[in-house]
């Protein structure tokens, strides 16, 4: 079946650092790129949408400058929180839409960031 | 843009019994409607969807309903067994092949022994 290899799973960063997460599609081509930020206890929340060779369409409230999305062939996507402070931790998770694929979603083990 | 409204929050139901998950949309261009289940640190797993020509879907203990004219769609699992404890989300996407996925807040289902 369809997998998304998403790293890291974990990571401890220092306030003010950046954190690159990448989504790799194993062994189907992905136009398209969800990205997702999930609170404990609450809801994914869409962040941004990114399709293969264009630049990301974010959601409103979604600061582009911090959250930088790049999405250069149809098997990988990256999302770098940068200059990340402790209320950026949060569960991130992507999502790839399989191309020619019917709704074909398939979505990352996800990234636990905790920024001390 | 979309916006998807789940109910209720929480639900505890014992052994056996059935458990109603119930979801609103507010875009009537939307098409396609998931439901996932998602265990704590996990990724969501799609245990059943349903598109906008059918109105009723179902795979052994767990069936989709869904009402276009109303925006609503819901979730029944039947003779729940322990195991069926999770959070669930449902969700909705436009678009002819799959457009962004908007989630519901999600409901947290215990099922007691």
């Amino acid at each position: 079946g369809a997998v998304v290899s998403q790293h890291p799973s974990r990571v401890i960063c220092k306030s003010g650092t950046s954190v690159k997460i990448e989504c790799r599609s194993l062994d189907f081509q992905a136009t398209t790129m969800f990205w997702y930020r999930q609170f404990p206890k609450q809801s994914l929340m869409l962040m941004a949408t990114s399709n293969e060779g264009s630049k990301a369409t974010y959601e409103q409230g979604v600061e582009k400058d911090k959250f930088l999305i790049n999405h250069a062939s149809l098997t990988l996507s990256t999302l770098t929180v940068t200059s990340a402070h402790p209320e950026d931790s949060s569960f991130y998770i992507c999502s790839a839409l399989r191309t020619a694929t019917s709704y074909g979603y398939t979505f990352g083990s996800g990234t636990r960031l905790t920024v001390v | 843009g979309e916006n998807v409204e789940q109910h209720p929050s929480t639900l505890s139901v014992q052994e056996g019994d059935s458990a109603v998950i119930k979801c609103t949309y507010s875009d009537s261009a939307s098409n396609y409607f998931p439901w996932y289940k998602q265990e704590l640190g996990k990724r969501p797993q799609l245990i059943i969807d349903i598109r906008s020509n059918v109105g009723e879907k179902k795979d052994q203990r767990i069936a989709v309903t869904l009402n276009k004219t109303a925006k609503h769609f819901s979730l029944h699992i039947t003779e729940t067994q322990p195991e069926d404890s999770a959070v669930y989300f449902c969700a909705a996407s436009i678009g002819n092949q799959g457009g962004k996925l908007i989630f519901g807040q999600g409901t947290e289902l215990s099922v007691k022994p």
